[in-house]
């Protein structure tokens, strides 16, 4: 079946330190990919997004790529901040058997300062 | 700018206590999605709709049922509650459209609830 996998946290980095968390996706159709953020007592939100393989999808200094022949969508920033401490979730959305959209485990990051 | 509003906040239930949660979205969507959120599982989904009037099972339904009566709202309700049942929920929407796979969720604040 349809799965998202990332890597397990906690992940803590130090101010201006480079972050890449990994996910890797099983999906019998064409699936969209996505990085959701949650900060602490909120709900999910959009960070990113791709729907097609190559496209880059990028926000706020984050950026992933869909490899299509690796099933992956790497989150990656070149220089994390204190403000970027929260739990981040791959996602994918795929039309087999129905519209849906599966998440990830979820990964917390920590940043100090 | 309201987009996703869920009530109450927090609940602490009994068990065998029912209670309903509320999902309200301000943004014309077709879809709406009930999850629940656990430690170490991200989420979980328990049941969606596609439309007014619809209501489909998800990954996790059992102990659950919903109601879409209205297109902004959804309602999901707990008839006889259980500890297992204890988590963090998550109602969302989205509008698919033409690209359907490409449109995001969006959810709101969630609902803390704890049985005992």
């Amino acid at each position: 079946g349809d799965s998202v996998t990332q890597m397990e946290g906690p992940v803590t980095l130090s101010e201006e330190a480079f972050l890449t968390i990994n996910c890797t996706y099983t999906a019998t159709g064409y699936p969209s990919l996505f990085w959701y953020v949650q900060y602490p007592g909120e709900g999910l939100q959009l960070l990113l997004k791709a729907t097609k393989a190559d496209d880059k999808g990028s926000n706020k200094g984050f950026e992933a790529t869909y490899r299509k022949e690796t099933t992956s969508f790497h989150l990656e920033k070149g220089s994390v901040q204190v403000s970027d401490s929260a739990v981040y979730f791959c996602a994918l959305s795929v039309i087999t058997g129905g519209f849906k959209t599966i998440f990830g485990a979820g990964t917390r990051l920590f940043v100090k300062a | 700018n309201a987009g996703v509003t869920q009530t109450p906040k927090f609940r602490v239930l009994k068990t065998g206590q029912s209670m309903t949660l509320l999902c309200a979205q301000d943004m014309n969507h077709e879809y709406m999605y009930w999850y629940r959120q656990d430690p170490g599982m991200g989420l979980r989904l328990i049941h969606y709709s596609v439309g007014e009037g619809t209501t489909a099972k998800g990954e996790v339904p059992d102990g659950y049922n919903v109601s879409r009566l209205k297109k902004q709202n959804f309602l999901l309700g707990l008839e006889s509650a259980a500890p297992s049942q204890t988590s963090v929920y998550f109602c969302a929407s989205s509008y698919p459209g033409q690209g359907a796979i490409g449109s995001p969720l969006h959810f709101g604040n969630g609902t803390r609830l704890t049985v005992t």
